[in-house]
């Protein structure tokens, strides 16, 4: 079975702080891992996903096997992040998402 | 990009009745598509996952008689929803895959009176 956890359901900072949204899973094989953004009143869509490797909005997120982690990070929250994240691992021809983290940058 | 779109964006409707919604790739075609559930403030529950010219894979646990899905083309699967009653009344979600990515459609908000 593969799952996802996200500890933190609710998460907030000021403006230009460091954020980390953090993301831990359980699977038995190589999992493919997605990080999904939902903006308020707009659809889920893909935020960045590990094998790319890429930097999107400033957000970067690094697979740690070790650890079962891809924790998303940012150096400098701006407000317009402000949105709910998911973490999400695709295993056995299906995405699992885990439960989300909304993230508020206040100004 | 790739846009999914859904229809109805929202419907109510009387216990006992069914419910049509459906889920549309606009610009590309989608040989699979996924049925989510969500609950509010709570995750995305795959309930099923589509073929095009096939049967659904439905999740342990989801009613295959009761949640229908029908792909009969590859820009097209429909969620019915049959016989809905009130603990029906949630978000339903469809996406459309494109290689390893997943694109969401926008969502259909249910309400079962």
């Amino acid at each position: 079975a593969q799952r996802v956890t996200q500890p933190e359901k609710l998460l907030s900072v000021f403006k230009g702080a460091p954020v980390e949204l953090k993301c831990n899973y359980s699977y038995s094989g190589s999992p493919e891992l997605f990080w999904y953004v939902q903006y308020s009143r707009q659809r889920l869509q893909l935020l960045l996903r590990h094998i790319s490797r890429e930097s999107i909005k400033g957000f970067t997120a690094d697979l740690n096997k070790g650890e079962t982690s891809f924790h998303l990070k940012k150096p400098f929250a701006q407000e317009e992040d402000s949105a709910m994240y998911y973490c999400a691992l695709f295993g056995g021809s299906r995405l699992t998402f885990g439960e989300g983290t909304q993230l508020t940058v206040n100004p | 990009g790739a846009v999914v779109s859904q229809h109805p964006s929202w419907v109510i409707c009387k216990s006992g009745t069914s419910v049509k919604i459906e889920c549309r790739s606009l610009d590309f075609q989608a040989t699979t598509m996924f049925w989510y559930r969500q609950f509010p403030k709570q995750s995305l529950m795959l309930m099923a996952t589509s073929n095009e010219g096939s049967k659904a894979t439905y999740e342990q646990g989801v009613e295959k008689d009761k949640f229908l899905i029908n792909h009969a083309s590859l820009t097209l699967s429909t969620l019915t929803v049959t016989s809905a009653h009130p603990e029906d009344s949630s978000f339903y979600i469809c996406s459309a895959s494109v290689g390893d990515t997943q694109y969401f459609g926008p969502g259909t908000r249910l309400t079962v009176l």
